[in-house]
Parts: structure tokens; C-alpha cells; sequence
């Protein structure tokens, strides 16, 4: 089945510098979708690329899908405490239309 | 509109015994997954429902684990003979259509087997 390989596992960063996550795919992706999970809480979707090359932002995060839809970037700017949490990337496969997640990021941020 | 929801939202049980977790996903949504994510770990598919489909049970751990979902609509986690492993926060996920869309999660089940 589809599998996305994500990285780092963890990340820990000072306020204020930046972070990226990155998620990879051997095989051409449909879409890519990218979900936050603060501490205790549950996945909420932020956002999804459909296109080769799509960039999106949400204010201090830009989402980039890659130009062979093979692989997928979240960077954060300026990093703040709120940011805390687990990112997860999530693509489709297979011919049920399973959404497969990787296996997060965690980013802690030290004030 | 209401979310999904999940109930109890916490569960706490004796090695040996059967549990039942619930789902209520959002209204409408054909498609259901169920996912366990131990602490600070990623998640864990489970189970997938599309529709009248036949669910893909391929992420069920063992045969202790079961799930039904009836009528299209509310869903049930079923673990027998819990044991301490399967101690986790089990999440159910709804989405509109078909499963690559978008997934609404519940707040989960955080299940403690003692």
C-alpha cells in the first residue's frame, strides 16, 4: 500500500527560528493533505496540495507539493509556542482511496 | 454542525475483559477509518469503511480486534480479552465522500488496561 515516509521524527527549536518538515512517497501522489496535533489533542486537517509545484501559505506556514508529486515540504517562520505539536503529512493510495499518514514530527519550542 | 464524536472518552478496564468504543462520525460522511495512537507515537490505522464497501481491515492487530459500523453511520470498536498493549487513544475519523478527502477526527478514546 501507499506509504509516505516523513522527517525528521523530532525537532526541537528556539522561538523564533524556523522549522520544516519534509515527506516523501516512491510513487506519484494524487494529493498530499498536512494535519497539526497539539499535545493531548486529536489530528485537524490544515491543508491540502493537488497540483505539481502548489505552494500554499497560512500565514507563518508555507506548504510546498513537489514538482514530481512525489514529495512535500511545511515550513514554519519564525517559530512561536503555539506551533507546538505533531505535523503529520497524509496521502492517498490504492484504489480505495485510503488516506495513509506518515509518522509525524514533533516540534517542541523552547521560549 | 457537530463533529464526530467518540464515547466514553475515557475507559479504564481489567486485563481479560471486553471493551466497546463508539463512534459518531459527522453526519452524512460515508467514510469512517478507526486509528490507535499509543503515547507519543504516530498513528496506527486500524480499519477503514467506504460506504457499502467492504471495510479494509488490514490494519486490525490481531483477532481480538473487531469493528462494525451499521447502517452507514455509528461505529463500533470492539477489543476482546483487552490486554495491558492495548492500552492507547483510539480515534475515529470521518470524512465526506471517499476516504482520500478530508478527515474529521473525533477526541478519542484514551483506553487503560490495567
Amino acid at each position: 500500500g501507499q506509504q509516505v515516509m516523513q522527517i525528521p521524527q523530532y525537532q526541537h527549536v528556539q522561538e523564533g527560528e524556523d522549522f520544516t518538515t519534509y515527506c516523501n512517497s516512491s510513487t506519484t501522489l494524487s494529493n498530499i493533505q498536512w494535519y497539526k496535533q497539539r499535545p493531548g489533542g486529536h489530528p485537524v486537517f490544515l491543508i491540502q496540495l493537488v497540483k505539481s509545484g502548489e505552494v500554499k501559505k497560512q500565514k507563518r506556514l508555507t506548504f510546498q507539493f513537489g514538482e514530481a508529486k512525489k514529495n512535500s515540504s511545511l515550513h514554519i517562520t519564525a517559530t512561536q509556542t503555539t506551533d507546538v505539536g505533531t505535523y503529520f503529512c497524509a496521502a492517498v493510495g490504492g484504489s480505495n482511496y485510503k488516506l495513509t499518514f506518515g509518522k509525524g514530527t514533533l516540534l517542541t519550542v523552547n521560549p | 454542525g457537530a463533529g464526530v464524536s467518540q464515547s466514553p472518552s475515557n475507559k479504564v478496564t481489567e486485563k481479560g475483559k471486553d471493551v466497546e468504543l463508539r463512534c459518531d462520525p459527522i453526519s452524512g460522511h460515508t467514510a469512517l477509518y478507526w486509528y490507535r495512537q499509543s503515547l507519543g507515537q504516530g498513528l496506527e490505522f486500524l480499519i477503514y469503511f467506504q460506504g457499502n464497501s467492504a471495510p479494509d481491515k488490514s490494519g486490525l492487530p490481531s483477532d481480538r480486534f473487531s469493528a462494525e459500523r451499521t447502517g452507514g453511520s455509528v461505529s463500533t470498536l470492539t477489543i476482546q480479552r483487552t490486554q495491558q498493549e492495548d492500552s492507547a487513544v483510539y480515534l475515529c475519523a470521518s470524512s465526506p465522500r471517499q476516504g482520500g478527502e478530508t478527515q474529521y477526527f473525533g477526541p478519542g478514546t484514551r483506553l487503560l488496561v490495567l
